[in-house]
Formats: C-alpha cells, structure tokens, sequence
C-alpha cells in the first residue's frame, strides 16, 4: 500500500501567515493527489486535486504544489475561515489512501 | 445542486450486519464513479470501497479491511449507491461517507459498533 506521510500533525498561525502542509508518497503517485479541507461536524471539501490544481470557487490563497514525492499545500494570508483539519490523499493506486491529518489553528 | 444523503447508520452489535443507502442528485449519477470513505473517532479517513459506472462494467474495489465482508452496489436507476456490511467489528464503528468523483461529499452516517 502507498502511504502517505503528512507533516506536520498539528500547528497553530496567526492571522495573515502563510503556511505549508506537506504530504510525502511512499511511492511514485505522479500527480493524483488531493487535499481537502475539513471542519469541525462537517464533511471534507475537496481544494486540490491533480496535485496543483484549484477546485471551482476555492480561493487562490490555496495552492498546491510537488517536488518529487513530496507534495504540499501552501495557504497565503490566512483567515480565521481557514481553520480546520486538512487531508492529503492519493488516488494513483488501490488502495486508495489519505495522510494522517494536519489540525490548523489560527491564534 | 449536488446532493449525497446516507442513512442507515446506527449501533449494531459485533457480528450484525447494517446496509447504508447514498441517494445522490444534481449530478450525472450513471457516469460517476462512486465510493464510500469513513473515518474513524481519531479523525483518520480510511477508503472503503469503490464502483464505477456502466462504461468500466461497474468495476468493484475494497479496502483490504473490509474485503470480504463489506459489498458496494448501486442503482442508476435511482441514482444511489449502497454499502452492504456484514460481520461487523467494533474497529468497523465511523462516520461513512459517500463520495462521487471524490469531489462530492454525504453528510456522513455514523455507525457504531458495539455490544
């Protein structure tokens, strides 16, 4: 199975920071990987998919980005909007995998 | 607008069996490839199993967890897909999810397995 490596597990930004999430493949995934944004008592929402690209209506403070097996999720002039749980996950291979979550706090 | 709804959740005994039900609309539901993703009280999201449409013969893959025990079906025809679980574990218990194109979202049902 492909796993997935997601750095870190937690942290804590101020309004404004920019910030990075990172995900590193176990394996060659090229790029089919997603990430998603997770609130509390809700569903994920897909940001990202095909490691770069934008979803429709997500704004352009999020990107995603890969060097090699790493990929990450950069997010620029952070919100209080952004708070949440975000996952990474490869769809390159069954079975399909998710990272371990990194729990975004804005103080 | 796209809308997934499940049910069929609930406390089941180690065991049991309990069957979900995704009813999907405000998208081409005969073309979507469709899955199941739960995630467990620790907030880890673990894929399930998947079907595809028609056109892939209505292919089938499972989580080497579930394999087994647990069936994916759908129904174009009422545009809804199915979770069919059988010899429930207390490692079983989540909130299931049921995904189209891994883009669209349920609202998640949450099953709990215990005695």
């Amino acid at each position: 199975d492909i796993q997935m490596t997601q750095s870190p597990s937690s942290m804590s930004a101020s309004l404004g920071d920019t910030v990075t999430i990172t995900c590193l493949a176990s394996q060659d995934i090229g790029n089919y990987l997603s990430w998603y944004q997770q609130k509390p008592g809700k569903s994920p929402k897909l940001m990202i998919y095909g490691a770069t690209n934008l979803e429709d209506g997500v704004p352009s403070r999020f990107s995603g980005s890969r060097s090699g097996s790493d990929y990450s999720l950069t997010i620029n002039s952070l919100g209080y909007d952004d708070e949440g749980i975000y996952h990474c996950h490869q769809y390159y291979e069954y079975p399909l995998t998710f990272g371990s979550g990194t729990k975004l706090e804005i103080k | 607008e796209v809308q997934l709804v499940e049910t069929g959740g609930g406390l089941v005994q180690p065991g049991k069996s309990l069957k979900l039900t995704c009813a999907t609309s405000g998208f081409t539901f005969s073309n979507a490839w469709m899955d199941w993703v739960r995630q467990s009280p620790e907030k880890q999201l673990e894929w399930v199993a998947q079907i595809k449409d028609k056109s892939n013969n209505y292919a089938t893959y499972y989580a080497e967890s579930v394999k087994g025990r647990f069936t994916i079906s759908r129904d174009d025809s009422k545009s809804s897909v199915y979770l069919q679980m059988n010899s429930l574990k207390e490692e079983d218990t989540a909130i299931y999810y049921c995904l189209g194109w891994f883009a669209y979202w349920g609202q998640g049902t949450l099953v709990t397995v215990s005695s």
